[in-house]
């Protein structure tokens, strides 16, 4: 069946660091691929996706690429700040019918200042 | 932000007790959508509606039922709560591939 795998956390940064999440997907048709965030105490917030192959999806300075040769859908931020403190998950999704989200197990990071 | 609301936001309830918690939408998506969340599982869907009266089972559907009467709410059911139901149950709506998510709600059974 579909699934995702997110490298093991907690992560734990100190601020302006370089952040990689790496996040790779198994999945029997061309899915559609997202990172959500989730700061404490509230639900999940769409970080950014993308649709296709090679695809970059951009928000809040973190970025990540499409890359089906890879199976892979690596978060990246060039410097993170304390703020960006929270739980990661990387999600795919098939395009036809009710498009159900299946995520990885989820990334916590911790910004140190 | 979407208009999804959950009630309650937290419960606390006895092993063999009925629970709802309830989705409230204002944005009349088509597709409403709940899950549950767990240490090291990430979110893992129960059950998902695709429009009024119209559902099926999602991954983790064993000892939940659900319910969709009208476009704008989405009822999640547990019959005989168990402490293994015990998590934070999130509820979500889509129209296209972007999933928006509600609160949570916090349950815990004892």
């Amino acid at each position: 069946g579909d699934s995702v795998t997110q490298m093991e956390g907690p992560v734990t940064l100190s601020e302006e660091a370089f952040l990689t999440i790496n996040c790779t997907y198994t999945a029997t048709g061309y899915p559609s691929l997202f990172w959500y965030v989730q700061y404490p105490g509230e639900g999940l917030q769409l970080l950014l996706k993308a649709t296709k192959a090679d695809d970059k999806g951009s928000n809040k300075g973190f970025e990540a690429t499409y890359r089906k040769e890879t199976t892979s859908f690596h978060l990246e931020k060039g410097s993170v700040q304390v703020s960006d403190s929270a739980v990661y998950f990387c999600a795919l999704t098939l395009p036809q019918g009710a498009q159900k989200l299946v995520f990885g197990q989820g990334t916590r990071l911790t910004i140190n200042p | 932000d979407a208009g999804i609301t959950q009630s309650p936001r937290h419960k606390v309830t006895e092993t063999g007790t009925p629970v709802t918690l309830r989705c409230h939408q204002t944005e009349n998506h088509r597709y409403m959508y709940w899950y549950r969340q767990d240490p090291g599982h990430g979110l893992r869907l129960i059950h998902y509606s695709y429009g009024v009266k119209d559902t099926d089972k999602g991954e983790v559907s064993d000892g939940y039922s659900v319910s969709r009467s009208k476009t704008e709410d989405f009822l999640l059911t547990l019959e005989s709560a168990t402490s293994s139901q015990t998590s934070v149950y999130f509820c979500a709506i889509s129209e296209s591939s972007e999933q928006y998510f509600g609160p949570g709600t916090r349950l815990t059974v004892t």
